[in-house]
């Protein structure tokens, strides 16, 4: 059973190109959250979502970013016009179905690392 | 969420148990305590969870104090690869509540 899958592993985009950052998770799973992690610093919680709708997004930015998780296919973090600050790792996890408390388990990817040159 | 706090580093001798400790006084009935570390450059890592009872699993064991106010994290032979930062969670179950916060951690450093 794959693990969840994040590509690229490196991205590099100039100052106000767009960013995509895409993430499959693990099979059967249906959540999935999107971290960032800047250099030398904390994950940050920034989104969660669930096939076709997003449940929190209380840690995105306000602008420039936005993520989607459709019927079909990866989950996608967009970055639009890129800054020097957007320079951080992202990392995608995914988790099953929360309908019991018997403690399920979020699995992360490998991460997505992102330079703004 | 409940926060919890860790030491913000030690160091283990190769082969030797590490225990890593977290205080969670505030924690409620129905959260999770979950250990996940991160190794340089690496996603974080799932080790293991509990409610109430100690767990163990191949990568390590988990001590819940009866009050559920504390838990450490053993980590039977510590190798070099153990070399990490550890996070202790407390996690709730709910629409909004499931995502994981990560606090500061503990950087493990294991010598030879």
């Amino acid at each position: 059973n794959a693990g969840v899958m994040q590509n690229p592993r490196h991205l590099v985009r100039r100052r106000g190109q767009e960013a995509r950052l895409r993430c499959s998770p693990m099979k059967g799973h249906s959540h999935v959250y999107w971290y960032r992690q800047l250099p030398e610093e904390g994950l940050k919680f920034m989104v969660y979502l669930q096939k076709e709708n997003i449940i929190d997004e209380s840690g995105m930015p306000k602008e420039r970013f936005s993520a989607e998780f459709p019927k079909e296919g990866p989950s996608i973090l967009r970055i639009q016009q890129v800054v020097r600050g957007d320079s951080a790792a992202y990392f995608c996890a995914s988790s099953p179905s929360t309908g019991d408390f018997s403690g399920n388990t979020i699995y992360f990817g490998e991460g997505s690392w992102l330079t703004v040159v | 969420d409940a926060k919890t706090t860790q030491p913000p580093s030690m160091d283990c001798a190769e082969g030797r148990a590490a225990n890593l400790p977290c205080n969670h006084s505030t924690i409620s009935g129905n959260e999770y305590v979950y250990w996940y570390r991160q190794i340089h450059s690496q996603g974080p890592q799932y080790i293991i969870h509990g409610l109430k009872n100690n767990e163990t699993n191949e990568m390590a064991s988990l001590i819940i104090t009866e009050d559920r106010k504390s838990s450490t994290l053993i980590l039977p032979h510590a190798t070099l690869r153990d070399t990490a930062v550890y996070y202790c969670i407390v996690r709730v179950f709910g629409a909004a509540g499931n995502k994981l916060t990560f606090g500061g951690g503990t950087r493990v450093l294991v010598k030879p």
